[in-house]
């Protein structure tokens, strides 16, 4: 199975909005609403930031949103925070009990 | 709240087998409605999922990985445990354990394990 695409970096600075692709094909990101993505701060343990496209899990800022189109599914930070700096993951069901990451994205906040 | 924890030896030989077992807390496997997996991170890459298993002993694998890896649950224990053999050196990662929903979200993670797999 493939990796899910993701680009290696994305930066904005703070207060502005970043968005984040990960792209599949119809058999995983665009075949499910299973999509998920997590954050993982530098030595830290990754933490689920959105779950099934777009539900936020409790504790989770509303500047975290998700969507999906087709094949992509997608993250956006809005009003970047400095805290917001970090490694970010999607995650898809592929069926067949089957899960694959994307490569992962480097947040960089200006 | 349910918190995992993973343990094992922290270096393998190469072609040996690498094992770990994620003590769970805080919530029983037995209960069902959830998956136990366990992911993996080479140094400096991403996060690779391994498989899963049930807490009937219905197990799951990454078809990249499978015929090496084994994953078993003691319900007794209330831990799950990986098996992962012939190990060479890219076996070497931190290795975490997570409980996992039905739509294939992992929820609450271990703090990881590294394991170096070295001679």
């Amino acid at each position: 199975q493939s990796a899910l695409t993701q680009p290696p970096s994305a930066s904005g600075s703070p207060g502005q909005s970043v968005t984040i692709s990960c792209t599949g094909t119809s058999n995983d990101v665009g075949g499910y609403d299973y999509v998920s993505w997590y954050q993982q701060h530098p030595g830290k343990v990754p933490k689920l930031m959105i779950y099934e496209v777009s539900k936020r899990p409790s504790g989770v800022p509303d500047r975290f949103s998700g969507s999906k189109s087709d094949n992509t599914a997608s993250l956006t930070v809005s009003g970047l925070q400095a805290e917001d700096e970090a490694d970010y993951y999607c995650s898809s069901y592929v069926g067949a009990n089957n899960v694959v990451f994307g490569g992962g994205t480097k947040l960089t906040v200006l | 709240q349910v918190q995992l924890q993973e343990s094992g030896p922290g270096l393998v030989k190469p072609s040996q087998t690498l094992s770990l077992t994620c003590t769970v807390s805080g919530g029983s496997i037995s209960s069902g409605g959830y998956y136990w997996s366990w992911i993996r991170q080479q140094p400096g890459k991403g996060l690779e999922w391994i498989g899963y298993i049930y807490f009937s002993g219905s197990s799951y694998y990454n078809p990249s990985l499978k015929g090496r890896v084994a994953i078993s649950v003691d319900t007794s224990k209330n831990q799950f445990s990986l098996n992962v053999n012939s190990v060479t050196a890219s076996d070497t990662a931190v290795y975490y354990c997570a409980k996992t929903d039905w739509t294939a979200f992992f929820d609450c993670w271990g703090q990881g394990t590294l394991v170096t797999v070295s001679s």
